[in-house]
């Protein structure tokens, strides 16, 4: 069965104080990996997609990379409007073109 | 703002009634996708349309149903609602039936069973 796990479940962090969270999949042949943000009460923004192992994607202070079971976002001296919850999905090449989301990240910074 | 319109924003019913959930796309985009998202569940994919037509079905109960019109906005029908249903429900849209460039998601729908 497609399962994407992330860890930690909430993660607190001193403003300038990087990090990484963490995605472990397990999925029939990997058609794309996908990072979100969610804010409260929103619907999740996309952040990021990784195709191939190996493979790094970057934006501001967010950087994503991607291995054969997994994925980290590593933060690099987060403030505190990148307080999130970040959600990371699959996308099976068998599944059609359903997401499986993990059940996310929640960051908090604090100044 | 995602171009992805949800409506209402919110919803309080009682239980064993029945309810619509309405999404309209993104400009140019063809798919629309729902998804439940409880606390514990996490964001749960229960149902996706393309053109007009159902391409995939995830964990969607018998009491829900779904439909793509011609002008491609979509609606979620909820119906002997229980107090379990109460969760956010979220459209997405995106231009290819393939969607693995990502989805881009509405504000959502809180629906609250009483």
């Amino acid at each position: 069965e497609d399962q994407v796990t992330q860890s930690p479940e909430a993660l607190r962090l001193q403003e300038g104080e990087s990090s990484s969270l963490n995605c472990s999949y397990t999925v029939s042949g990997l058609r794309g990996l996908f990072w979100y943000r969610q804010d409260p009460g929103k619907g999740p923004e996309f952040l990021f997609t990784l195709y191939s192992a190996g493979e790094e994607k970057e934006k501001e202070r967010l950087k994503a990379t991607l291995t054969k079971k997994e994925s980290f976002l590593h933060i690099t001296a987060p403030k505190p409007e990148d307080s999130a919850t970040y959600l990371c999905a699959v996308q099976a090449n068998q599944a059609g073109t359903a997401l499986i989301f993990g059940k996310g990240t929640t960051l908090s910074v604090s100044s | 703002d995602s171009g992805v319109t949800q409506t209402p924003k919110h919803l309080i019913t009682a239980t064993g009634q029945r309810v619509t959930l309405r999404c309209s796309p993104r400009s140019g985009d063809l798919s629309v996708y729902w998804y439940q998202q409880s606390l514990d569940q996490g964001l749960q994919f229960l149902i996706q349309y393309y053109n007009g037509e159902e391409r995939a079905k995830g964990n969607i109960l018998e009491r829900f149903s779904a439909q793509q019109f011609p002008d491609l906005h979509s609606e979620l029908n909820l119906s002997s609602l229980e107090l379990g249903d109460s969760a956010l429900y979220f459209c997405a849209s995106s231009v290819a039936q393939g969607g693995g460039e990502g989805y881009t998601f509405g504000s959502g729908t809180r629906l609250t069973v009483v």
